[in-house]
């Protein structure tokens, strides 16, 4: 069965330091990947996905993640973070074939200091 | 364009109630998901639909759960004689094809 893990269940970061939110998958094939944000009260925005090819994706807001298959690994980074990153993250790996719900992880809860 | 909704945004329901939840997909999309979201959690599947068909119900957490989709567009997941621990965000997605999925604002479900 797949599952996700994502060690950090809060990480606090000040305003214009660098971020990295970590995210170890298990699955038997090729997964498809993918991180979400939620804000309090909302669903889930998509912040970028992996499904093929280039390893480092770019995705909305600043963000991009990098798939390592060795370390089943595919951690969140962005350079510089801004206050209204503050949110819940998730990551979550497929199957890709069209038909499979997300398995997500128990999220991160990214907390900004001025 | 339109994203996902969903309604009612928040229900409160005594224990033994029935509850109905609505989900109005993005227009076109094939694929819908429904998604449980307990406290200080990630979502959990619950079931999947590929137009009016229910190819996925392994997530339903007991008989007590049921979704439709009859005409391939709106959902509606119903819950029977709710209990607590049914208390959660329910969250719908679709998809075009199911690869990506986009998702509603979701329903706060308390039971007391």
């Amino acid at each position: 069965a797949q599952s996700v893990t994502q060690p950090d269940i809060h990480i606090t970061v000040s305003e214009g330091a660098s971020l990295e939110l970590r995210c170890n998958y298990s699955y038997g094939a090729t997964p498809y990947l993918f991180w979400y944000v939620q804000s309090p009260g909302q669903g889930l925005q998509l912040l970028l996905k992996y499904f093929s090819g280039d390893t480092l994706v770019q995705g909305i807001k600043g963000f991009e993640a990098e798939f390592k298959r060795s370390q089943s690994s595919f951690n969140l980074r962005k350079p510089s973070v801004h206050w209204s990153d503050a949110a819940e993250y998730f990551c979550a790996v497929s199957g890709g074939g069209g038909a499979d719900g997300l398995t997500f992880g128990k999220g991160t809860h990214l907390i900004i200091q001025p | 364009g339109a994203g996902v909704s969903q309604s009612p945004r928040y229900k409160v329901a005594k224990r033994g109630q029935d509850v109905a939840l609505r989900c109005d997909p993005i227009s076109g999309h094939v694929s819908l998901f429904w998604y449980q979201q307990a406290l200080g959690q990630g979502p959990e599947f619950l079931t999947y639909f590929q137009n009016e068909a229910q190819l996925d119900k392994s997530g339903l957490p007991s008989d007590r759960f049921f979704a439709e989709r009859p005409e391939g567009s709106v959902s509606t997941l119903k819950i029977q004689r709710t209990q607590q621990e049914d208390s959660a965000v329910y969250l719908c997605a679709s998809s075009p094809k199911g690869e990506t999925q986009y998702f509603g604002p979701g329903t706060r479900l308390l039971v007391l």
